[in-house]
Formats: structure tokens, C-alpha cells, sequence
């Protein structure tokens, strides 16, 4: 079945660690997205990228890093600069015209030991 | 910046009856997109229903349908016999069009959490 995965479902960081979750579609979407969501707030973005070996800012990147080196994956590391990481992730993807309508993966829970 | 604004933090409607959850935002573009995405308690993001702005007819998907007023800028979302499925989360979310030259990631309102009575 084609869809978007996250891994893992829950993901625990200690202070001071760099903690990576995993985004991989096979919907042959062309553009991936990465959101926050805290608690009784919308989505906001952190990074997208629309092509492989070519990533964008969103909104809140400080403290966050991304690599797309392959059309299906979008991997996206919390590091130790990110200070207030505890939060809900959503990856996202779509296809790259007018029309996309951006698909989400099922989530990734980051709390901090 | 655009942005998107939920005034109804929580709804609650009767089982089978009809419900009506508001979303208003704030662009100077005259070409994009509006949708509706519902998360329940599971909190996979899932698409409702999409409008394009440069369509006047309202966007219907069996028991949702929209309220676009341009002019406005007020999306409404409209669930006719709700069911106790229909129990989440819904965002409304705006996106540019491509021939806006703007960045395409979606800006998200703060959500209205529906509750569906039995």
C-alpha cells in the first residue's frame, strides 16, 4: 500500500543528545514537509524540500536539521539547540503542481528525559 | 504574513444533527488554496476538503461541505449528520498558488475540537 511512515511512534532524548526521525513515503511524491505541533496549537512548519539535494526553512528551523538525499526519505534531527523539543512531529508530502494537497504520516511523539 | 484564525476553540453537536465550524484568514493574494483537515484522537492528519479560491462553486465531499465567501475571507466547514466518528480535531489550513511566487507550505489555524453527543 502507498503511504507515509514515521518512525519511531514515541522517541525519548536525553539533555545534550541529537535524536533523528525518520520520514519515508513511496507515493512518489516530489515534496516532503516537516511540522510541530504543540499541545492545542496548529501545525508550523520546520523545514520542506521539493527536490532531492534541495531543502527550505520553515517557520521555526533553529535547532532542527534535515537531509533529503533520496526522493522517498526526509529524515529530520532534533539536536541538543533546540531547547523546548517536546512536542508532536508530522511529516508530510505531496506532489509539486498547483493542485498538491500535502498528505501526512502518522506521527512521531519526542519527549525529554 | 497570512494567517488563519479558528475562533471556536471547542463545538459539540447532537449525533445526526448539523454542525458548522468557522475559519477566517488574512492574505493580499488573490490565487490559493483552503482546506480542511481533521485529526482525531489517534492524530494522523487527514484531509476533509479542498477549495480553489479562483472556484465559486463550494467544495462538497458527501457529508462536509464548505461556505467559501471570497470577499470575507471566511471558510466554513459544514457537517451534516454527524456522526460520532466525525469526533476530532479540524484545522483549517491556506496554502499559495504556485503563480503567486510564494512559499507553497500550508498555514494552519489553531484547531476547534468538535465533540459528537450520542
Amino acid at each position: 500500500d502507498g503511504g507515509i511512515t514515521q518512525s519511531p511512534k514515541y522517541l525519548f532524548r536525553k539533555e545534550g543528545q541529537n535524536v533523528t526521525l525518520s520520514c519515508e513515503q513511496n507515493l512518489n511524491h516530489d515534496a516532503m514537509y516537516w511540522y510541530r505541533q504543540d499541545p492545542g496549537q496548529g501545525l508550523r512548519l520546520i523545514y520542506y524540500s521539493q527536490i532531492v539535494n534541495d531543502f527550505q526553512k520553515g517557520d521555526i528551523a533553529e535547532g532542527y536539521s534535515v537531509s533529503r538525499e533520496k526522493k522517498e526519505s526526509f529524515p529530520l534531527t532534533v539536536t541538543s539547540a533546540q531547547k523546548n523539543p517536546t512536542a508532536f512531529y508530522l511529516c508530510a508530502s505531496s506532489i509539486v503542481t498547483d493542485l498538491e494537497t500535502q498528505y501526512f504520516g502518522p506521527g512521531t511523539r519526542l519527549l525529554v528525559l | 504574513a497570512q494567517t488563519v484564525t479558528q475562533s471556536q476553540p471547542e463545538m459539540s453537536v447532537q449525533e445526526a444533527e448539523t454542525v458548522t465550524l468557522s475559519c477566517t484568514y488574512d492574505t493580499s493574494e488573490s490565487d490559493y488554496y483552503l482546506f480542511w483537515y481533521k485529526q482525531p484522537p489517534s492524530r494522523q492528519m487527514i484531509l476533509v476538503i479542498r477549495q480553489e479560491a479562483y472556484k465559486q462553486q463550494n467544495a462538497t465531499e458527501n457529508r462536509f461541505s464548505v461556505n467559501f465567501q471570497k470577499a470575507a475571507k471566511s471558510f466554513s466547514l459544514k457537517i451534516s449528520d454527524s456522526q460520532l466518528g466525525d469526533a476530532a480535531m479540524y484545522f483549517c489550513a491556506y496554502r499559495h498558488s504556485i503563480s503567486s511566487g510564494s512559499a507553497r507550505q500550508l498555514t494552519f489555524g489553531s484547531g476547534t475540537q468538535l465533540t459528537v453527543l450520542p
